[in-house]
């Protein structure tokens, strides 16, 4: 079954760097990767967009290996206002191409 | 700045009853989505449409429909609302030209169904 998976929790402290990785293993060929941040009681808001190798913008940084069956949101030295769901939003092959958002992982960063 | 707005933050409405929740978009987009959020569940897509007058069915369009007249506006109607409706909906658009990765949510609607 084609699905995007991603850990479910992560804690962290202020000032680490911190890696969420999303497992998508039937991604279509040729669309982009994009990652989205959740406050409560907000709507999701886009963070960052790639198709393969490595993105950075001034928020955060993308990782995607050459085989795109995985990706990984990097945020650099996260601070207490990062506590968030970040969510993964690919298009995976289902026998049609599907757009599919992952499970979401909720990041606690602490002091 | 891109703007969605959905018509209510907070509704609560009784079983049995139509509601309409509406959703505006002012940057010219073609696409629209209509998601609806659990704890536990993430972001489930009930219909989508690419085009005025065009819809999409997504993963869980039962007991859902939705009327797009007009470019910017995207309306999601619960025809007959039951309790196991009660959650959070989230509107979104993206532009024409991708499948729908560079999505702009509004702000969400929390339904209460009694």
């Amino acid at each position: 079954l084609a699905k995007t998976t991603q850990p479910i929790s992560m804690d962290s402290y202020e000032g680490q760097e911190v890696n969420i990785t999303c497992s998508h293993n039937n991604i279509a060929t040729n669309d982009y990767i994009t990652w989205y941040q959740q406050f409560p009681s907000q709507g999701p808001r886009f963070i960052i967009q790639g198709y393969k190798t490595k993105v950075t913008n001034e928020v955060a940084s993308l990782f995607i290996p050459a085989d795109r069956k995985s990706s990984t949101l990097s945020l650099p030295r996260v601070s207490l206002s990062d506590t968030a769901v970040y969510y993964c939003l690919v298009v995976l092959n289902t026998g049609f191409q599907k757009l599919v958002f992952g499970t979401g992982t909720r990041l606690l960063v602490s002091p | 700045d891109v703007k969605v707005t959905q018509s209510s933050r907070y509704l609560v409405k009784r079983t049995g009853e139509k509601v309409f929740l509406e959703c505006v978009q002012d940057m010219d987009h073609e696409n629209m989505f209509w998601y609806r959020q659990d704890p536990g569940l993430g972001l489930r897509l009930i219909y989508f449409s690419y085009d005025v007058k065009m819809k999409e069915k997504g993963d869980i369009p039962e007991g859902y429909s939705v009327s797009r007249e007009k470019k910017e506006r995207f309306s999601l109607i619960l025809e007959s609302a039951s309790t196991n409706q009660t959650s959070m909906y989230l509107c979104a658009s993206s532009p024409g030209g991708d499948r729908g990765e560079t999505q702009y949510f509004g702000p969400g609607t929390r339904l209460l169904v009694l």
